[in-house]
């Protein structure tokens, strides 16, 4: 069982439907980075978070940490949201500075 | 441009051929990471550098992976003997001094194809 598990791990969706796309994790974190990645590679960061909620434009992130779970939603979506959308935490090991990256959902904003 | 940059963006190399990669990272960025993602997957850690010293390795970084990062800047990553297993989007990421863990500036990525 993979560390941080997604789900859905696609999702597709009309121009103007709320999203959510949930993140569990299995070991205790100091961060969790939720990441926007385009066709062609580029990964961009959307939020970094370690308790409560943060919101950017139509991005809302938020995190409960006793359950080990956070989710990102979108408002009012659009088919430029369109792009695979990656969970990654920094786990709480000693020296640790890696992110460990769930697989990924593939989100589709159809117009 | 200030942000993360690597060369080439794409490479297709035949089996047993050697590849090089290369990661310049934002300047002021004293942390840097190599990450490597198969197709449908996140990616995955390979080896971290601060400064020029190389603090960790991941077992996926076999010995035929070698990374540097001699003056603490740009970073290279050599692929020695490639097989058809390599063949993956090569990311690299930087992140300033402070905080310790905190957000990552991540590069284009090098596409491999080994045939």
């Amino acid at each position: 069982k993979n560390e941080v598990e997604q789900s859905p791990q696609n999702l597709t969706a009309q121009e103007g439907e709320f999203i959510t796309i949930n993140c569990s994790y299995s070991v205790g974190i100091s961060a969790l980075h939720w990441l926007q990645q385009h066709p062609g590679g580029g990964i961009v960061s959307l939020f970094m978070l370690s308790s409560g909620k943060k919101k950017h434009g139509r991005l809302i992130a938020t995190i409960n940490i006793q359950e080990k779970h956070s989710s990102l939603h979108i408002t009012a979506s659009h088919p430029r949201d369109s792009a695979v959308y990656i969970c990654a935490v920094y786990p709480l090991i000693q020296g640790a500075q890696k992110l460990v990256f769930g697989q990924g959902t593939r989100l589709t904003i159809n117009p | 441009d200030t942000g993360v940059s690597q060369d080439p963006r794409h490479k297709i190399t035949k089996r047993g051929q050697n590849v090089t990669f290369r990661c310049d990272p934002i300047s002021e960025h004293n942390r840097l990471y190599w990450y490597r993602q198969t197709l449908g997957q996140g990616p995955e850690f390979l080896t971290y550098f601060q400064n020029e010293a190389q603090l960790e390795k991941s077992r996926l970084l076999s010995d035929r992976f070698s990374a540097e990062r001699p003056k603490g800047s740009f970073s290279t990553l050599e692929i020695q003997r490639t097989e058809q297993g390599d063949s993956a989007m090569y990311l690299c990421a930087s992140s300033p001094p402070v905080p310790l863990r905190g957000t990552q500036y991540f590069g284009p990525g090098t596409r491999l194809t080994v045939l």
